[in-house]
């Protein structure tokens, strides 16, 4: 049974970097799995961020890519997001999930998801 | 970018009904769509990928069909535990997703 869980700071300060870990279990996060990040500010819908393979291929919205980068640690099985220069606008509800298969244009669907985990952009 | 546009936003139903919920491309997808359902405070969870593909465990009340720039999500008899939002997802081009079906109990 895949399990992913997201871990980091609730509240972050304009203009500084959201920094989140998700720490995947019962799966080898080296195994045909993609990984990536989702988001949702409260109330609101759904946005897909940016997806890793293990080997550091990554694959990001083009809206969000200046300001995104996702990372991968095998030994830990562990990957993770990195956004700067947030706003509140980055308020939301961040999810790590699994995601099928990613090209070079586009990542598909996600059947494993963490609880997502509640960040605040507030001075 | 692909924009996802669901209807309607907000749907009336009770329990025993067959309800449909459409979900329309900007542009062609060929057939690289997926359902969710989400539950207040809780992650989504896939129901189905490709269009139609019931995704492993969901009941087959639950089905998907469509290609090209119009989708459909049918769910052929609600049951209590269906009252959710539910969302698209375009995996043709990047990925986004619309936003948001409401099913609410009647």
């Amino acid at each position: 049974q895949v399990q992913l869980q997201e871990s980091g700071p609730g509240l972050v300060k304009p203009p500084e970097t959201l920094s989140l870990t998700c720490t995947v279990s019962g799966y080898s996060i080296s195994s045909g799995y993609y990984w990536g990040w989702i988001r949702q500010p409260p109330g609101k819908g759904l946005e897909w961020i940016g997806s890793i393979y293990h080997s550091g291929s990554t694959y990001y919205n083009p809206s969000l890519k200046s300001r995104v980068t996702i990372s991968v640690d095998t030994s830990k099985n562990q990957f993770s997001l990195k956004l700067n220069f947030v706003t509140a606008a980055d308020t939301a509800v961040y999810y790590c999930a699994s995601v099928a298969y990613c090209s070079s244009t586009s990542c598909y669907y996600s059947d494993y998801w963490g609880q997502g985990t509640l960040v605040t952009v507030s001075s | 970018d692909i924009q996802m546009t669901q209807s309607p936003s907000t749907l009336s139903a009770s329990v025993g009904d067959r309800v449909t919920i459409t979900c329309r491309a900007s542009q062609s997808i060929s057939r690289w769509l997926a359902w969710y359902q989400q539950k207040p405070g809780t992650a989504p969870k896939l129901l189905i990928y490709e269009a139609s593909s019931l995704h492993n465990g969901v009941p087959s009340r639950f089905s998907g069909s469509g290609s090209g720039t119009e989708f459909t999500l049918t769910i052929s008899s609600l049951q209590p535990d269906d009252f959710a939002t539910y969302y698209c997802q375009q995996y043709n081009s990047y990925s986004t997703f619309g936003q948001g079906t409401k099913l609410e109990i009647k």
